[in-house]
């Protein structure tokens, strides 16, 4: 069975920049699929951020393009987010998921880690 | 960005009840190429990730109780959830996937 599993720091500084790691059971990400990350804000509004797929290529929410960075590691099956220059209003609980690629509803999903922007 | 409009933001009903969530599209989810909205929806329990309910806006994900039904089409979806249980306290969340996934806003449900 597929499990999804994000990690990294709960607080980060204002201006620096968050990364996450999403290590992945149960399934290769190179053998398909897309492979995302979202976030829940405090007050449940839900953001979906961007995705890799499993060839590689990455394709960014636009209201995040010039911050946002997914990068993957296959040796680890693991995928990355790294958001830069955060803001207080980058608090939020952040998921990794999988998609049912070429359509994008998630059906796997980590239990999301809760990261704070606070100096 | 398409944008999706949810409603009621919060509600709260008795155990067997029946409960209405909408969610309303800001452009069409229909794609005439094979005739399916593309419109999912979640279930996210206190302390746990969203849970994929329906998706093609009335298909029932493997092991969701029939009493969670998904209809609509174009702009305007409902999820009607019949005979409430206590464990359906939850939030409530509409999702489309025509373009750049976005979500609404949320439906909290709570049992009286």
């Amino acid at each position: 069975e597929i499990q999804l599993q994000e990690s990294g720091p709960g607080l980060v500084k204002p201006s620096q920049s968050l990364s996450l790691t999403c290590s992945v059971t149960g399934y290769t990400i190179t053998s398909g699929y897309d492979w995302s990350w979202l976030r829940k804000f405090p007050g449940n509004k839900m953001e979906w951020m961007g995705f890799i797929t499993y060839s590689g290529s990455t394709n960014y929410n636009p209201s995040l393009k010039s911050r946002i960075s997914i990068t993957r590691d296959t040796s680890k099956n693991q995928f990355f987010l790294q958001l830069n220059s955060v803001t207080t209003e980058d608090t939020a609980t952040y998921y990794c998921a999988r998609d049912e690629q070429p359509y994008w509803y998630f059906v796997f999903w980590g239990p999301g880690t809760m990261v704070t922007v606070s100096s | 960005d398409i944008v999706m409009t949810q409603s009621p933001s919060s509600l709260a009903v008795s155990a067997g009840e029946t409960v209405t969530i909408n969610c309303k599209s800001s452009q069409s989810l229909l794609y005439n190429g094979n005739q399916k909205n593309y419109l999912a929806w979640y279930q996210q329990k206190p302390g746990q990730s969203p849970k994929l309910l329906i998706y093609w806006t009335s298909t029932r994900q493997s092991g969701v109780p029939d009493r969670f039904i998904g209809s609509g089409s174009g702009t305007d979806f409902t999820l009607t959830i019949s005979s409430v249980l206590a464990e359906d306290l939850a939030i409530y969340y509409c999702q489309q996937y025509y373009h750049t996934p976005t979500f609404g806003s949320g439906t909290k449900l709570e049992i009286k």
